[in-house]
């Protein structure tokens, strides 16, 4: 069974706009849930993290994730999108029946439209 | 500056010849992970170590072998048995626990069968 989902393969939005990036978790146990982001022949860069504490989880580059224990999802957001944030995001969840390492989503490509 | 350095950026492989992906990082860090990554397809593991001297396959371990003799190291051979090799690898590492630390990713290799 698939640990995590990012059901869209791309998003589209207007240079200014909101941007949502979602994720939802299959996992028993607490969630560990991370967002990590992925320029063109680079590798992943860490954007932010949920372990424990406040849903509302702030990160790099002016974007946040909200967990939502209720939803199993941990969609990440920002307000203002700019066109530097075209990339692919990928959300990462810890897997309790993979020893505990990190399960990757498939990825979303955002494409921010100037 | 403490990270991962992953060498080449690219290789061309002919067929039937083996090919070494290196993967070196400076900072402590016991946990090393190997992933292939294709178009639409995110990220699949193939061989990860949480120590020295030991390792573990991963999803998609048929065709590929690695070494772990120091902390720092943790090359991968593509074989002539890995039928379909153009792809991006990223080598990644971790503090163990990972799962609440994150893992820090390296640049990337990218493989091309000629």
């Amino acid at each position: 069974a698939q640990s995590v989902a990012q059901p869209e393969d791309q998003v589209n939005v207007a240079e200014g706009n909101p941007l949502t990036v979602k994720c939802t978790y299959s996992v028993s146990g607490n969630p560990y849930l991370f967002w990590y982001v992925q320029y063109p022949n680079r590798g992943l860069q860490f954007l932010l993290k949920y372990i424990t504490g406040d849903n509302l989880v702030k990160g790099s580059y002016g974007f946040e994730a909200e967990f939502n224990k209720s939803q199993t999802s941990f969609h990440l957001k920002k307000p203002s999108a700019l066109v530097s944030d075209s990339a692919l995001y990928f959300c990462a969840v810890r897997d309790p029946l993979g020893n505990n390492r990190l399960a990757f989503g498939k990825g979303n490509q955002v494409v921010v439209i100037p | 500056d403490g990270g991962i350095t992953q060498s080449p950026k690219y290789l061309f492989r002919k067929e039937g010849q083996n090919v070494t992906l290196s993967c070196e990082q400076n900072l402590n860090h016991d946990a090393m992970y190997w992933y292939r990554q294709d178009p639409g397809q995110g990220l699949r593991l193939i061989y990860y170590s949480q120590i020295v001297n030991d390792f573990q396959k991963g999803d998609i371990a048929e065709g590929y072998s690695v070494s772990r003799e120091k902390k720092e190291s943790f090359p991968l051979t593509v074989t002539s048995a890995q039928k379909n090799p153009t792809a991006f690898y990223l080598c990644a590492s971790s503090i163990v626990p990972g799962e609440i630390y994150g893992y820090t990713f390296g640049s990337g290799t990218r493989l091309t069968v000629v």
